[in-house]
């Protein structure tokens, strides 16, 4: 959506680190998560992280949130070809209840 | 055993026709929604139903209807097809509350073709 944006490609070398920045405009979001959606397939929550935080790590994923800037990204440590999919960053806002808005999506290709 | 199952996965109808996509969840959760993924995967929210609220995406059509029969179901009901309405529609659920962290749990997707 125009509130939530994301690049659209990203293209790296398997074994190399993958970064996959978004941008948000609400400074209300209060949880913002990472999907994964591989091809035919519904999508995946990867992990989230909390308004409050400005880093997570859960295994290969990093993800950092600079809040001043509205600005999240993931980071995937020693790519691998399963890793090649879209990844949607999203938001949820107290004042929106559940509903998350997504950004457009990256699609990573990670090349062998 | 799925989490949230949504039948069927691919649909190919008619200009003009009435369809339902089914969803169901077995998760307990308290609120359903559906999402609609246009061609180039951009993901826009249609419905946020509850036990006690249903949130209507003001953009989409009055053809486009959610009906729940209970807690555990939400199925999507969409009037006089037209050739936009072909995309990839995702049912999901999450609890609320303090469990919002958990995100959503999605459904595997039903690929409309309206032809």
């Amino acid at each position: 959506g125009e509130d939530v944006e994301q690049s659209l490609f990203l293209s790296v070398r398997e074994g190399d680190s993958s970064v996959i920045n978004c941008t948000y405009t609400d400074s209300s979001s209060t949880y913002l998560y990472w999907y994964k959606q591989e091809p035919g397939a519904g999508l995946q929550l990867l992990t989230y992280i909390f308004s409050n935080m400005d880093m997570k790590q859960d295994q290969r994923l990093t993800v950092l949130l600079n809040k001043k800037d509205k600005h999240l990204s993931l980071r995937i440590a020693d790519t691998q070809t399963g890793d090649s999919a879209i990844y949607f960053c999203a938001e949820s806002r107290d004042n929106a209840g559940n509903m998350l808005t997504f950004g457009g999506g990256t699609r990573l290709m990670v090349k062998p | 055993d799925t989490a949230v199952s949504q039948t069927p996965k691919y649909l190919v109808t008619q200009m003009g026709n009435d369809k339902s996509i089914k969803c169901e969840q077995n998760l307990g959760h308290d609120t359903m929604y559906w999402y609609k993924q246009d061609s180039k995967k951009f993901l826009k929210i249609m419905f946020s139903y509850n036990n006690k609220e249903l949130i209507i995406n003001e953009t989409v059509p009055n053809r486009f209807s959610p009906k729940s029969p209970d807690k555990a179901h939400l199925n999507l009901h969409i009037n006089s097809l037209e050739l936009g309405d072909s995309a990839v529609y995702f049912c999901a659920s999450s609890p609320s509350g303090t469990a919002r962290n958990y995100g959503y749990t999605f459904g595997s997707g039903t690929r409309l073709t309206v032809v």
